[in-house]
């Protein structure tokens, strides 16, 4: 799977938008970009994912540039309880009933501030 | 529908002690998988499982072990506990096949005194 690099923590106003970013200036065609983010001492919680268009749930949408060598987690209006690690995640799914390993790297570590 | 249930959610063991942890995934999920997390290495993949069978297995000592049942609930085992097993264990349960959502489960913590 082709590595993530994410800064290691971000601020952000309560209320305001929060844009996490993530380079993976590696990532080959069938590699799709994942971010999950844990609570403390929570399981990880899937957000969103995306091959190569912008994708938009309940949750946060997610931008990813043209050449795919990275991308945007944005989080619209963030409030407290999204304080939380963010990972990033690029990896393949494959056919042939495998759901291959999610490599979890040291994430970002967003603050949300009232 | 219920999430993905972890027993049990607290454990202490001690060195040399075996222990063996469950996870039961979403109802109708076939893939289990699961993950150590420690505060100096994160989250590391384990094993995963789909249909009985393993499918990927990570870096980890013979000592961990794990299995699937024909109602994929899943049991992972650690043999010959060492005090660096002490770890948040998560589990995590999809679809299967081609599958793009996990979902994690709330873990179980070993202490390993």
């Amino acid at each position: 799977d082709a590595k993530t690099t994410q800064p290691p923590s971000m601020d952000c106003a309560e209320g305001r938008a929060a844009n996490l970013p993530c380079n993976h200036s590696t990532i080959s065609g069938n590699e799709y970009v994942y971010w999950y983010r844990q609570i403390h001492s929570q399981g990880p919680q899937y957000i969103i994912h995306g091959l190569k268009n912008n994708e938009t749930n309940e949750m946060a949408s997610l931008i990813i540039t043209e050449d795919r060598k990275s991308s945007t987690l944005i989080l619209p209006h963030a409030t407290l309880r999204d304080t939380a690690v963010y990972y990033c995640i690029v990896r393949v799914v494959g056919s042939g009933g495998s759901n291959y390993k999610l490599t979890f790297g040291k994430g970002t570590l967003l603050t949300v501030n009232p | 529908k219920a999430g993905v249930t972890q027993t049990p959610r607290y454990l202490i063991k001690t060195r040399g002690q075996q222990v063996t942890l469950s996870c039961s995934p979403i109802s109708g999920h076939r893939s289990v998988s699961w993950y150590q997390q420690t505060p100096g290495q994160g989250l590391q993949f384990l094993f995963e499982y789909f249909s009985e069978t393993q499918r990927n297995k990570g870096n980890f000592p013979g000592r961990f072990s794990g299995r699937q049942f024909s109602n994929s609930r899943s049991e992972m085992n650690v043999s010959t506990l060492e005090l660096g097993d002490s770890a948040l264990y998560l589990c995590a349960s999809s679809s299967g096949l081609v599958s793009y959502e996990q979902y994690f489960g709330p873990g179980t913590r070993l202490t390993v005194t």
